[in-house]
């Protein structure tokens, strides 16, 4: 079965803990991308890696890490500096044309 | 500033009719652009792509068209059916990463 696994489907996060989502692509893709989406409102980009061993912030960085190890794998950690973690996180590569495939996401709460 | 507006929010039609979403960008010069479909607690889905020297693309019920002069991507569905009610979302590709617009949510009321 190909494609973009995301785990958890569903996170919860204690105050002051640092929480990581998974992201595994057996697409063979270089590129991998970390998104956010609030209720109602569009995809806002976290962080990009284009190649292993690097990535790039997109527009909202602050409060989250990523490491890209490997090209299978590019997981994102909201730390505790991520004030207001509550919203769906997606996960996507690029193909050829650009053309993005997302996982189906994790939806992180605070307790 | 650089800016990608769907223009409604939210859409309402009635099944058989045709819904038409709108994409606007400003002070991009975008190569392509692609349309997605998300259905609630889901990823975004691919469902079209047009160049910047195509002026019309098709896929069954579905139909995209692109005027660079006007900055404006259509994205019309024929004989709107219920199981088409969804978010849709505009992205443009200029550079890496792609662009997104906010979506326009639409509903197709039987």
């Amino acid at each position: 079965d190909g494609g973009i696994t995301q785990s958890p489907k569903y996170l919860f996060r204690k105050e002051g803990q640092n929480v990581t989502l998974s992201c595994e692509q057996n697409l063979n893709h270089d590129a991998m991308y970390w998104y956010r989406q609030d209720p109602g409102q569009g995809l806002r980009l976290i962080y990009y890696s284009q190649i292993v061993n690097d990535f790039q912030k997109g527009d909202i960085a602050e409060g989250y890490s990523v490491s890209r190890e490997k090209k299978e794998s590019f997981p994102l950690t909201v730390t505790s500096a991520q004030k207001n973690p509550t919203a769906f996180y997606l996960c996507a590569t690029t193909g050829t044309k650009n053309i993005q495939y997302f996982g189906a996401g994790t939806r992180l709460s605070v307790l | 500033s650089q800016k990608i507006e769907q223009n409604s929010e939210a859409l309402n039609i009635q099944e058989g009719k045709t819904a038409t979403l709108t994409c606007n960008y400003t002070n991009y010069s975008p190569a392509y652009l692609q349309w997605y479909r998300q259905d609630p607690g889901r990823g975004p889905v691919f469902l079209l792509l047009i160049r910047e020297n195509e002026k019309e693309k098709r896929k069954e019920r579905l139909k995209v068209t692109f005027d660079t002069t006007l900055k404006q991507s259509l994205f019309h569905i024929t004989a709107s059916q219920p199981a088409d009610s969804a978010t849709y979302l505009c992205a443009l590709v200029e550079n890496t990463p792609l662009v997104f617009g906010k979506g326009t949510r639409l509903s197709v009321i039987a």
